[in-house]
């Protein structure tokens, strides 16, 4: 059956190190993924789109990768600010199917 | 540009009772989707509209439907409600049904007593 894993242990960094995030995925052939940040009571904030074709995306200090071979993205956070705690969702969509959600990684950047 | 749009926030009902929920999308958006979030269950996709017609439906009983309006406007109905329904109910609207972003609005909490 089609699984996205995210790690569900919460991230515990200092700020201004770089977080790191996985999403591993299996029996899915997307043709993009998505990332993004949600807050406690808000909905979802979309960050960045990677497609399957890409190998990496950068927008200011968020980086993504995405490795078909692996079946597995990367999310970077560089230079982490408190402000950047958060949950981090990531999402595959496959060519006609709905855009499927992973279980979110809480990230917590300590002063 | 004002952002996806729903209501009620939150809402009690009680077993047996039925709800429906309504989302706003973003001005010139035609695409919307509903999920439903649990703590346990994560983000569950519910259904997806685009001019009216749904294109894609998740695993949920025939007891949540939903339906979408010539403005794009939607809503989801839920019929005989369980205490299991009881969740953030998240409606996101984006430009079209291609590799767009999704906005999503900050849902509607849903308990069931």
């Amino acid at each position: 059956s089609q699984k996205i894993e995210q790690n569900s242990e919460a991230l515990n960094i200092q700020e201004g190190k770089t977080a790191t995030l996985t999403c591993n995925y299996t029996n899915y052939s997307p043709a993009y993924l998505q990332w993004y940040r949600q807050d406690p009571g808000r909905g979802p904030v979309f960050l960045l789109l990677i497609r399957e074709n890409e190998k990496e995306k950068r927008k200011e200090r968020l980086k993504v990768t995405f490795d078909t071979t692996l079946k597995q993205s990367l999310f970077h956070i560089t230079a982490s600010q408190p402000a950047d705690s958060a949950t981090y969702l990531c999402a595959l969509k496959a060519a006609g199917n709905k855009l499927t959600f992973g279980g979110g990684t809480r990230v917590l950047v300590k002063p | 540009k004002a952002g996806v749009t729903q209501t009620p926030r939150y809402l009690i009902k009680t077993r047996g009772q039925q709800v429906t929920l309504s989302c706003s999308p973003i001005s010139g958006h035609r695409s919307v989707s509903w999920y439903q979030q649990t703590p346990g269950q994560g983000l569950q996709f519910l259904f997806e509209y685009f001019s009216e017609t749904q294109r894609n439906k998740g695993n949920f009983p025939g007891r949540f439907s939903g339906r979408q309006f010539s403005n794009s406007r939607s809503e989801m109905n839920v019929s005989t409600l369980e205490l299991g329904d009881s969740a953030l109910y998240l409606c996101a609207s984006s430009l079209d049904e291609g590799e767009r972003p999704q906005h999503f609005g900050d849902g509607t909490r849903l308990s069931i007593l």
